[in-house]
């Protein structure tokens, strides 16, 4: 059975810093583009990122370009997602997806709150 | 950036009735478009991929059609458990993902 696992959301300052990460399991996790995608508080979902599977490619939203970071190892089949410089438009659900152009396989989310 | 418009924003269907959703690109994606059903408080769930193909484990009742720039979900006969927000996303021009705003599907 696929699963993702998100961890490491929370409560954070405007201007704070956390680090998301996602567990895969059921599924080679080495083999597969990843990537993160938000959604505020009764909104939409928005993407995020992607990562190839070496980490050798890496794409953003323009919203979170140089403030994010994501990144994976495939000897632990995890996922990251370093978001640092947090405002209040950050403020969402983030969850981690299977998928280059689409989300195949989703996790439950971790909830991101920037809030002072 | 590609635009996704899905239309209407809410639809009120009674249990086993069809529910037709529209989604309109605003430039061509040929037929890479996708669907996701997301019920209150859970992820999204892939529905559909290349505009009318099931994912697994979907049931039949779910079909979705078209090409270019227009696009329908059809729920054959609404299940109870098919209440819910469901999104289209394009993925001919990627990165970024662009999503629809979302169609609500409500008890009528």
């Amino acid at each position: 059975e696929v699963q993702l696992v998100e961890s490491g959301g929370g409560l954070v300052q405007p201007g704070g810093s956390l680090r998301l990460s996602c567990v895969v399991s059921g599924f080679t996790f080495s083999s597969h583009w990843m990537s993160w995608v938000r959604q505020a508080p009764g909104k939409g979902l928005e993407w995020v990122a992607n990562i190839k599977q070496d980490g050798s490619e890496k794409y953003y939203v323009d919203s979170v370009k140089g403030r994010f970071t994501i990144s994976r190892d495939n000897a632990k089949n995890s996922l990251y997602l370093q978001v640092n410089s947090l405002r209040a438009e950050d403020t969402a659900v983030y969850y981690c997806a299977r998928g280059a152009r689409y989300g195949e396989y989703w996790g439950r989310g971790t909830l991101v709150t920037v809030s002072s | 950036e590609i635009v996704m418009t899905q239309s209407p924003a809410t639809l009120s269907v009674s249990p086993g009735e069809r529910a037709t959703l529209s989604c309109r690109a605003s430039q061509s994606v040929s037929s890479n478009l996708v669907w996701y059903q997301q019920k209150l408080g859970q992820a999204p769930r892939l529905l559909i991929y290349g505009a009318s193909t099931r994912a697994t484990g979907i049931p039949a009742r779910f079909s979705g059609s078209g090409s270019g720039t227009e696009f329908t979900l059809t729920i054959s006969s609404l299940q109870s458990e098919d209440f819910a927000v469901y999104y289209c996303q394009q993925y001919n021009y990627w990165p970024p993902w662009t999503f629809g705003q979302g169609t609500k599907v409500e008890i009528k």
